[in-house]
Formats: C-alpha cells, sequence, structure tokens
C-alpha cells in the first residue's frame, strides 16, 4: 500500500508560468514532508521541506504548502524556469526520536516549454 | 554542496557474480542509507545505519547486505547477481534530523 502518491506522472508548463505539483499521503504519522528533484543519472537533491506545524514554507522561487485535514501537500515554482525540467519526489517521514526514513512517492516528470 | 560519492555509475554484469557497490561521504555524517529505485518508481528504502557497527533492513526486503565499519564507508554486496537485481542504487547521508543527501547512484544490469 503506497503511503505517499503523486498521481500525476508528468506535468508541462510554459517558461515563467506557475507549476504546481501535487502529493497526497496516507499516513497520518507523518509530520515532516520533503522534495527532491532529480536529473536523469544523477541522485534526488534536496529542494524544500516543511514541518507539520506549519502550513507554508517558501524559499525563493519554491513554496510547499500542507493541508494537513486533507493530507495533502503541493510544491508551487513560480516563475517556472527550462532549468527546472526534471523529476520531482515528494517523501514523508515519522520524525520520532531517531527514525530517519523516509517514504516516496513515484515523482512528477516536470518538463518546462520555452 | 554534499560530498557523498558512488562507484561504479553503471555496472552490467552476469548472473552468479558477486558485486560490490560503493559509498562513501566526506561529511562525517552518521547516518547511511541504500534506496533501490526503477524507473517511473518510487525510492525503496532496503538498508539504513545509524552509526558504525549498525545497520538495519530497510522497508523493502532485499538480498544484498551491507556493512558500516568506517563512518564515511557504507558499501553493499550482492554475493550471486539475478536479473531482478537490475536496478538503480542510490546511496545516501544524513546528519541529526537534516535532510537526506543522494550520491549520484549506480545503474545495475543483470544479464
Amino acid at each position: 500500500d503506497q503511503q505517499v502518491k503523486q498521481n500525476s506522472p508528468s506535468l508541462s508548463v510554459q517558461e515563467g508560468r506557475i507549476s504546481i505539483l501535487n502529493c497526497d499521503y496516507t499516513n497520518s504519522m507523518f509530520d515532516y514532508f520533503l522534495w527532491y528533484k532529480k536529473y536523469p543519472a544523477e541522485g534526488p537533491t534536496f529542494l524544500i521541506s516543511i514541518s507539520s506545524i506549519k502550513d507554508k514554507n517558501e524559499d525563493g522561487r519554491f513554496t510547499v504548502f500542507l493541508n494537513k485535514s486533507a493530507k495533502h501537500l503541493s510544491l508551487h515554482i513560480v516563475p517556472s524556469q527550462p532549468g527546472d525540467s526534471a523529476v520531482y519526489f515528494c517523501a514523508a517521514k515519522v520524525s520520532n526520536f531517531g527514525n530517519e526514513k523516509l517514504t516516496f512517492g513515484t515523482g512528477t516528470r516536470l518538463t518546462i516549454i520555452p | 554542496e554534499a560530498d557523498i560519492y558512488q562507484t561504479p555509475r553503471y555496472l552490467v554484469i552476469g548472473t552468479g557474480k558477486k558485486i560490490t557497490l560503493e559509498c562513501s561521504q566526506t561529511m562525517g555524517h552518521d547516518k547511511m542509507y541504500w534506496y533501490q529505485q526503477d524507473p517511473g518508481m518510487e525510492l525503496h528504502l532496503i538498508h539504513y545505519s545509524y552509526g558504525v557497527n549498525s545497520t538495519e533492513k530497510g522497508d523493502l526486503s532485499s538480498e544484498s547486505t551491507v556493512s558500516r565499519i568506517r563512518t564515511e564507508h557504507f558499501p553493499l554486496t550482492l554475493e550471486s547477481a539475478r536479473p531482478s537485481h537490475t536496478s538503480q542504487y542510490l546511496c545516501a547521508s544524513s546528519e541529526g534530523r537534516q535532510e537526506q543527501f543522494f550520491g549520484p547512484g549506480t545503474r545495475l544490469t543483470v544479464l
């Protein structure tokens, strides 16, 4: 049973517009969420994270929103740039003491159209 | 920028061979992880270590084994490779509760 779901395998967005990537989770114990970006033939790179005590975290062009009641989070990229074309993974963990295991979604391939 | 290295980057090998995938990090991180990822699928945790001489199985069952004799080194071994082991293997490390930093991965193909 997949505890972290990214239901859109792919997304295409015009350069300069907003990209919105979505992620749903089923485990109500998850209290920390992360987004990673992955280029082909490279390992994932950390982008941004959010704790369950917040509903929004912003870092430059990247903003993550968390809706705990809906068990849903989203990553907004604005404005989108060609270099943002990559696969984006949502991940979650239960951050009790010492537990750092991440559960990943299947990823969304974002393509920015020039 | 995180410094975590994996070798080899690509490996094509025949069935029955013993292989070791290397992972090293120069950041002194106490925690290290091995993930397996097939195309279009999520990353699955197969092994993790929270320090020297500490190793645990992850959420996905794997026939591979790991060791953690030194802080910076976390090799993964397959005693007898099979075609079902064909996948990408990603190593990661972290410190405390910080995010995990990933290596570039090893793409393994077993013929």
